[in-house]
């Protein structure tokens, strides 16, 4: 069982698209997360929900839009794509309590805008 | 604001030798530190943590000690296998409770046999 998984894994569009990825996790965490991985490996938090509420929004444009149905789902809808979009998007959750810096990471969505 | 730098890589080793990346802070407070491993077509996965000064953490052979002196935390095993070839990052989160984590740049390890 995928404790995290994202989808699709690969994703290829047109600029101007709009486009979502998904990310389910079953480990019963309350705190979920959106990253950016770009052509550098660099990574860096885009948003954070805890139990449906957001709870870190860096800074990132309006065109991202994450949406949190259930604790268990964070969605990441991103409109008027651009070539800058491009890069790798990770998915994460995390317990509460003492473990709460622990996140666990899915396997990444590699968006590429042409 | 926080930052963590760690060494550039890439890092090209022969199997059993011994590994060294570096990994310096910069943070207000006194955050956690984290290593964590990217295998190849994987999400990251916590490699080893440790949560106050002189802490060592130590999982799979690596280990690394929180060194407050010197905001560093320095990633080191003896003893590198082929099947440790992976994208390996650096750290920290405060203690505010905000829960976000900072990484470094990664460093990129290749073992060859």
């Amino acid at each position: 069982d995928t404790a995290v998984s994202q989808t699709p894994k690969y994703l290829v569009t047109q600029m101007g698209n709009d486009k979502s990825i998904k990310c389910e996790q079953n480990l019963g965490h309350d705190t979920m997360y959106w990253y950016k991985q770009d052509s550098k490996k660099f990574l860096k938090i885009m948003f954070s929900y805890n139990n449906k509420e957001l709870i870190i929004n860096e800074t990132v444009p309006n065109r991202f839009s994450p949406k949190s149905p259930d604790k268990a789902h964070l969605n990441l809808h991103i409109n008027s794509l651009e070539l800058g979009d491009s890069a790798v998007y990770f998915c994460a959750s995390s317990p509460v309590g003492l473990a709460k810096n622990i996140q666990y990471f899915g396997a990444g969505t590699r968006l590429s805008v042409l | 604001g926080d930052s963590v730098t760690q060494m550039e890589g890439p890092v090209t080793l022969s199997e059993e030798a011994c590994l060294t990346i570096n990994c310096t802070y910069t943070a207000t407070g006194y955050p956690s530190l984290f290593w964590y491993v990217q295998y190849p077509g994987e999400g990251l996965q916590l490699l080893l943590k440790a949560t106050k000064a002189d802490d060592k953490g130590s999982n799979k052979g690596f280990e690394a000690t929180y060194r407050k002196e010197t905001t560093s935390f320095h990633l080191e095993k003896g003893s590198v296998q082929v099947s440790d070839s992976a994208v390996y990052f650096c750290a920290l989160s405060d203690q505010g409770g905000s829960e976000k984590l900072v990484f470094g740049k990664g460093t990129k390890l290749t073992v060859n046999p």
